[in-house]
């Protein structure tokens, strides 16, 4: 089945304790990202990356890494997380080349409390 | 810089009423994509559908149909005879096809229908 998987679903955390957040999708997409969702904000991408080792910034890096060794996975990486960071990720992943790379196809989400 | 206005936070219905949810976006592009995607309350977003700026035609999916004008910078999104399983939050976006891949969401609207 074709899919993308986060995890861990759920995460509850203190300041500062780093965590790293799993993104994997079996679709062979060149295309992910990452988004936060928060009540009234709608969805903000923090990082893509158009294939291994490509990635940049989107509206709201600050405080968060990526890295893409390999196709399949786009880990987010939160060095020293603080509660502005609580909130609701969700990783996508599209195909990279013409129209279809705007079709994305989203993660469960992860919903993430930083105490 | 694009922009997406769903002016709508929470429409209310009782069942098998139509409703239509409004987009309205801002870009500077001549090529662009438009998204609907659909958040049921389990949490997951579901893609609905993708049009193009150069393609106005109206598309319709069942209960469902986009009416996109050029004229007005709107996409919407109409339900004919909504069921309760309609209920949940829809998200427009936006993504201009010259740009850095970073699509732009509305913040949604939440839709409760009624039995």
């Amino acid at each position: 089945e074709a899919q993308v998987t986060q995890n861990p679903r759920y995460l509850i955390t203190v300041t500062g304790k780093k965590l790293t957040v799993t993104c994997s999708q079996n679709m062979n997409h060149e295309y992910m990202s990452w988004y936060r969702q928060d009540p009234g904000l709608g969805l903000r991408q923090i990082y893509y990356s158009m294939n291994v080792e490509v990635t940049d910034k989107g509206d709201v890096p600050e405080g968060y890494k990526v890295s893409r060794k390999e196709k399949r996975n786009f880990p987010l990486i939160l060095e020293s997380p603080s509660p502005n960071q609580t909130s609701l990720y969700f990783c996508a992943s599209s195909f990279g080349e013409g129209q279809t790379r705007y079709e994305q196809y989203f993660g469960p989400g992860t919903r993430l409390t930083v105490t | 810089a694009q922009k997406v206005t769903q002016a709508q936070t929470e429409i209310s219905v009782v069942e098998k009423e139509d409703v239509t949810l409004d987009c309205v976006y801002e870009t500077r592009d001549t090529t662009y994509y438009l998204f609907w995607y659909k958040q049921p309350p389990s949490g997951e977003l579901v893609f609905l559908i993708r049009r193009n700026s150069f393609d106005e035609q109206n598309e319709i999916s069942g209960r469902y149909s986009w009416n996109f004008q050029k004229s007005t910078s709107s996409f919407n999104f109409t339900i004919t005879a909504s069921q309760v399983v309609d209920s949940a939050v829809y998200f427009c976006a936006l993504s201009e096809a010259g740009g850095s891949y970073i699509p732009t969401f509305g913040r949604g609207t939440s839709l409760i229908v009624h039995p």
